[in-house]
């Protein structure tokens, strides 16, 4: 079945510092991928989403590429701040949107600490 | 506002019974869905729905169960067959039959067996 992992958390960073968090899926055909955040206490929040192979979803200093040859979709951005300390998820959904098929499958998610 | 909303945010429940959380969303979709999050575990999915009066189980369906008689709404009851039910449970929406589309999400209840 579809699977989504992880790098191991948690992650500390300081202020300024550049993030990394890796993620990588199985699944056949093309999926689309997606990463949400989770701030304390609450639901989940799409982060930013791609559709197809290279794709690049972007949004608040956010980036990631869809990567089909090494089937990753690693999250960055070049200088993290306080604000952006949450939960971060990895997604994807099946390419075939129908049935069962439409569910997301998550990573476990990883907590990420900015310090100031 | 169009959006997902789940109450109440927090509830207690006495060993032994069931209880019920209400989902409700005005945003049109067709598909619905329960998960459970568990610290280091991430979002397990518990039911979900395509349509109505129609749903089918997740993972781990075991001691739960739902209803969906109406598009907007899809209760999910907690019974006093699930072993370990303190939890944070999450309800999501979403468009059915449409690809690459994302699921959003409500804020969320946090049940605690007492």
């Amino acid at each position: 079945g579809d699977s989504v992992t992880q790098m191991e958390g948690p992650v500390t960073l300081s202020e300024e510092a550049f993030l990394t968090i890796n993620c990588t899926y199985t699944a056949t055909g093309y999926p689309s991928l997606f990463w949400y955040v989770q701030y304390p206490g609450e639901g989940l929040q799409l982060l930013l989403k791609a559709t197809k192979a290279d794709d690049k979803g972007s949004n608040k200093g956010f980036e990631a590429t869809y990567r089909k040859e090494t089937t990753s979709f690693h999250l960055e951005k070049g200088s993290v701040q306080v604000s952006d300390s949450a939960v971060y998820f990895c997604a994807l959904k099946a390419s075939l949107d129908t049935g069962a098929n439409s569910k997301l499958t998550f990573g476990k998610g990883i907590t990420l600490s900015v310090r100031p | 506002d169009g959006g997902i909303t789940q109450s109440p945010k927090y509830l207690f429940r006495k060993e032994g019974q069931n209880v019920t959380l209400s989902c409700e969303q005005n945003l049109n979709h067709d598909a619905m869905y329960w998960y459970r999050q568990d610290p280091g575990q991430g979002l397990r999915l518990i039911y979900y729905s395509q349509i109505v009066n129609d749903f089918q189980k997740g993972d781990i369906a075991e001691g739960y169960s739902v209803s969906r008689e109406k598009k907007e709404s899809f209760p999910l009851t907690v019974t006093s067959a699930q072993k370990n039910p303190t939890a944070f449970y999450l309800c999501a929406s979403s468009w059915a039959g449409v690809m690459n589309t994302e699921a959003f999400f409500g804020q969320g209840t946090r049940l605690t067996v007492v």
